[in-house]
């Protein structure tokens, strides 16, 4: 696979548990964010978006969090599938637009069985 | 199906040599992106592009070039004078301006 991902910081669950991976972002200028899913050798897909007028938003299997105080995101997965382990990153977007959108270096989430 | 095509996914240079990394995308975006990625660090923006015959430079644009003949196409070229070429570069494109980004698979260049 690609060698992004070297040094990130790592998350193990075993399958079946919920996961919860953090970001803390830098401006609190920021109003929308977002999180990707990257596996190995792959493009990051769009997991879940959530502007800044909200602090919780749910998709399938899985919940953002946002806390503006603390400048703090969150990732819950819910009942975590080996189909789930990849590296998974935050992005902010400070001036509505996407060429400033601002990448978290992410999180590599390993599934034991 | 529409998304976005990257090529090669693999690439060798010999330093001094420029390449050229293809991106085609049949999702009719208007902007089209282009990324470094390196291990421990954020995506970084290299160059865009919102609109047909209109690019700008991102946040570490020096040593790349690009162009936008059509809609559909944001080839970038990795000249001899960019120092560390050796990277993950990916691209991306965007139809709405908040920033949902769908990217290609990615291209891996590795300089020998």
């Amino acid at each position: 696979g690609e060698s992004v991902g070297l040094h990130l910081p790592t998350l193990s669950v075993q399958e079946g548990d919920n996961s919860i991976i953090n970001c803390a972002y830098s401006n609190s200028a920021s109003d929308y964010f977002i999180w990707y899913k990257q596996e190995s050798g792959k493009g990051p897909q769009f997991i879940i978006d959530i502007r800044s007028n909200m602090d919780k938003r749910q998709g399938q299997r899985v919940t953002v969090l946002l806390n503006k105080t603390v400048k703090h995101l969150s990732l819950q997965i819910a009942a975590t599938q080996p189909g789930d382990s990849a590296v998974y990153f935050c992005a902010e977007n400070w001036a509505g637009t996407a060429s400033k959108l601002t990448f978290g270096t992410g999180t590599r989430l390993q599934v034991t069985l | 199906d529409g998304g976005i095509t990257q090529s090669p996914k693999y690439l060798f240079r010999k330093e001094g040599q420029n390449v050229t990394l293809s991106c085609e995308q049949n999702l009719n975006h208007d902007a089209m992106y282009w990324y470094r990625q390196d291990p421990g660090q954020g995506l970084r923006l290299i160059y865009y592009s919102q609109i047909v015959n209109d690019f700008q430079k991102g946040d570490i644009a020096e040593g790349y070039s690009v162009s936008r003949e059509k809609k559909e196409s944001f080839p970038l070229t990795v000249t001899s004078a960019q120092k560390n070429p050796t990277a993950f570069y990916l691209c991306a494109s965007s139809q709405s301006k908040t920033g949902e980004l769908f990217f290609g698979e990615g291209s891996r260049l590795t300089v020998l």
